[in-house]
């Protein structure tokens, strides 16, 4: 049972044009979210992230959103830059239970085009 | 400021062969984990620990074996490897989070795995 799910496995688009990636998830129990970019031959590396008591979190080109009604989750990536073509995770933690671990999702193919 | 290292960086064994993997970190991080990355299935968390001397198991642990002798340092065995276990392996740290907030995990350059 996939508790982090990110559906679509690839996304393509024009550089300067917004990239959004999308993510649900199924535990309500989840209140902290991560989002992970990460290159070939690398390992993954932390983005932005967001607790559960907002909808918003902005980091330079880099927006996360919120929608705990919809267990729904986005990354906004505004403009695209060929740079920011890489395999993006999206990751969630049940902090309250005292847990560390992160769920990972299957992970998202961005490619930016020049 | 090495960080997190692992090594090998790649391996290639037989089926039915002992292989540990070797992650350390520089930052005196309480939390160590070990993923798996295998193509349709993402990240999936093998073992933890959060501290010296406390491990526990992930999602996909059977196969492996681990230890945590020093802070520093988290091996991963693979006691008699398989070839489902070819992959590439990440070992990642992090700090407690506290009461509030959560602090993201920090991975290494991964070691990808090939089991003949």
């Amino acid at each position: 049972d996939q508790q982090v799910k990110q559906n679509s496995p690839s996304l393509s688009v024009q550089e300067g044009r917004i990239s959004i990636l999308n993510c649900d998830y199924t535990n309500s129990m989840f209140d902290y979210f991560l989002w992970y970019k990460k290159y070939p031959a690398e390992g993954p590396t932390f983005l932005i992230s967001i607790s559960s008591i907002k909808d918003k979190n902005e980091d330079g080109r880099f927006t996360v959103f919120l929608n705990k009604s919809a267990k729904h989750l986005s990354l906004h990536i505004v403009p695209s830059q060929p740079g920011d073509s890489a395999v993006y995770f999206c990751a969630a933690s049940a902090t309250q239970g005292g847990s560390e671990k992160l769920v990972f999702g299957k992970g998202t193919k961005l490619t930016v085009n020049p | 400021d090495a960080g997190i290292t692992q090594s090998p960086r790649y391996k290639i064994t037989e089926t039915g062969r002992q292989v540990t993997l070797m992650c350390h970190q520089t930052w005196s991080h309480s939390y160590m984990f070990w993923y798996r990355q295998d193509l349709g299935h993402g990240l999936r968390l093998i073992y933890y620990s959060a501290a010296a001397d406390i491990t526990d198991k992930g999602e996909v642990p059977d196969g492996y074996v681990v230890s945590r002798s020093k802070t520093e340092n988290f091996p991963l065995t693979l006691e008699s490897a398989t070839r489902s276990q070819t992959s590439v392996y990440f070992c990642a740290s992090s700090r407690t989070s506290g009461s509030f907030g959560y602090n993201e995990q920090f991975f290494g350059p991964g070691t990808r795995l090939t089991v003949l």
